[in-house]
């Protein structure tokens, strides 16, 4: 088992572009949850997908959407690019019914918005 | 407000010295409190959870509700700690479910020899 596999490793867009990341959870995970972290913070939780629809979403705009497939798989989609939005997303999978339901990371993508 | 503060950004220590990297949190209910630590190089990984009461590679973290602390401490650091070292804390759910991570900022830990 890989673990949470993330694609692609690196992009560089321009502001008011628009992206997609996207991420394969950990064998026999169903539950992906993406997180935004800037350069010297902490990862931020931007929101939640469990039976393709999202469940709980953090304090980030609607240019912000997702989506999770039948396979569990999920994308990010962020509209309108903003400098601001140069982070490194990280995606994190695991299984909505374990007792003390632990998140594995993937290994992130580096976007970069000139 | 939920909250992870972790006031130190980064920790300098010897070879074989004590580390104690400090954890505050802020939460209306009640929380699991997390370290997960990043080394070079590679993914963020979970170190431990303060349920489980383990000890992982020689580090413990005890959860202190009065004070709401969960400090990450280790008796003598090895120059293989030296890494990127974050609290998180999400609402304690003991039957699955949704569970969101409220991260801190990250203290980077370096061990010299």
């Amino acid at each position: 088992d890989a673990g949470v596999t993330q694609s692609p490793t690196h992009l560089i867009k321009t502001r008011g572009q628009q992206v997609t990341l996207r991420c394969s959870p950990k064998s026999g995970h169903d539950t992906v949850s993406w997180y935004q972290q800037a350069l010297g913070q902490g990862p931020q939780f931007i929101f939640q997908y469990y039976e393709e629809e999202e469940r709980q979403r953090g304090n980030f705009p609607d240019r912000f959407s997702g989506h999770q497939f039948p396979n569990y798989s999920s994308e990010l989609n962020v509209n309108a690019l903003l400098l601001g939005d140069s982070a490194l997303y990280l995606c994190a999978s695991s299984l909505y019914r374990a007792n003390y339901n632990e998140q594995f990371f993937g290994p992130g993508t580096r976007l970069t918005v000139l | 407000a939920q909250r992870v503060t972790q006031p130190e950004k980064l920790l300098s220590v010897f070879k074989g010295a004590p580390v104690e990297l400090k954890c505050n949190y802020s939460y209306s209910g009640s929380p699991e409190l997390f370290w997960y630590v990043q080394y070079s190089r590679q993914r963020l990984q979970l170190l431990l959870r303060h349920i489980s009461r383990e000890s992982i590679k020689g580090f413990t973290a005890d959860l202190n509700k009065g004070e709401t602390s969960f400090h990450l401490k280790k008796p003598f650091a090895q120059e293989e700690d030296s890494a990127m070292y974050y609290c998180a804390l999400t609402e304690a759910l003991f039957s699955g479910g949704y569970n969101k991570l409220i991260f801190g900022a990250g203290t980077r830990l370096a061990v010299h020899p």
